[in-house]
């Protein structure tokens, strides 16, 4: 079992839906969590990180973390083709070691 | 968060010729990490560079494979050895966010090496 879990995609919707993209977890020792986007051939771009469970807010993202049943999820709000890109999970485990799933591939049609 | 630039941004080698890939940053680091991605697959960690010790290298990756080099609070160099088509794929280098950001990382744009 990977530590990291993410459904790979790909996942197309059309301009304006809300997107759902989901992770989950097998250690509970992991405490902070990330959100990546990543854009074809360009490096990891850090959207969000959260500690512990609970929301957190940026403008049409919204990270959410339910540390009860190991899971993470990133909501996009009003979501745009420029959204469209690979987006990453990510939990931090000891010694800065970031444990990664496998990435959900993004399209926002227009 | 931090301005993070690796050299080269691609490149195409053959097999059995080494790589040295390199990575500054545009403030002082603490942690500098080096990943791998590879073809469709997420990315994993290769090794952890602090300043001033040795690279403290994860499950399957080994020094003489991967030699780490970080000789400041900038800048790291990462060498892919003795080459072959596997390791083929996108090294990143990231930094952590320091300060109270220090439990996120930030990552360079990659380099994608092809190997022949």
């Amino acid at each position: 079992q990977k530590e990291v879990e993410q459904d790979p995609g790909p996942l197309s919707v059309p301009e304006g839906a809300i997107v759902s993209l989901n992770c989950t977890y097998s250690n509970s020792a992991f405490q902070y969590f990330m959100w990546y986007r990543q854009y074809s051939r360009k490096g990891p771009e850090l959207l969000m990180y959260t500690y512990s469970s609970g929301n957190k807010e940026d403008g049409r993202f919204t990270a959410q973390v339910d540390k009860s049943s190991k899971y993470i999820s990133l909501f996009i709000r009003d979501s745009q083709p420029s959204d469209s890109a690979t987006y990453l999970c990510a939990s931090l485990y000891q010694g800065g070691k970031l444990i990664f799933g496998q990435g959900t591939e993004l399209s926002v049609k227009p | 968060s931090a301005v993070i630039s690796q050299k080269p941004s691609r490149d195409i080698c053959q097999r059995g010729t080494s790589l040295t890939i390199q990575c500054q940053v545009d403030s002082q680091v603490t942690m500098m990490f080096w990943y791998r991605q590879q073809p469709g697959q997420s990315l994993t960690l290769i090794a952890t560079a602090n300043q001033g010790s040795e690279a403290t290298y994860e499950s399957g990756f080994v020094i003489d494979k991967f030699p780490i080099s970080r000789p400041n609070l900038t800048f790291s160099t990462l060498t892919v050895s003795n080459m072959s088509p596997e390791d083929s794929s996108i090294y990143l280098c990231s930094v952590d966010g320091g300060g109270r950001a220090r439990d996120t990382q930030y990552f360079g744009p990659g380099t994608r090496l092809t190997v022949l």
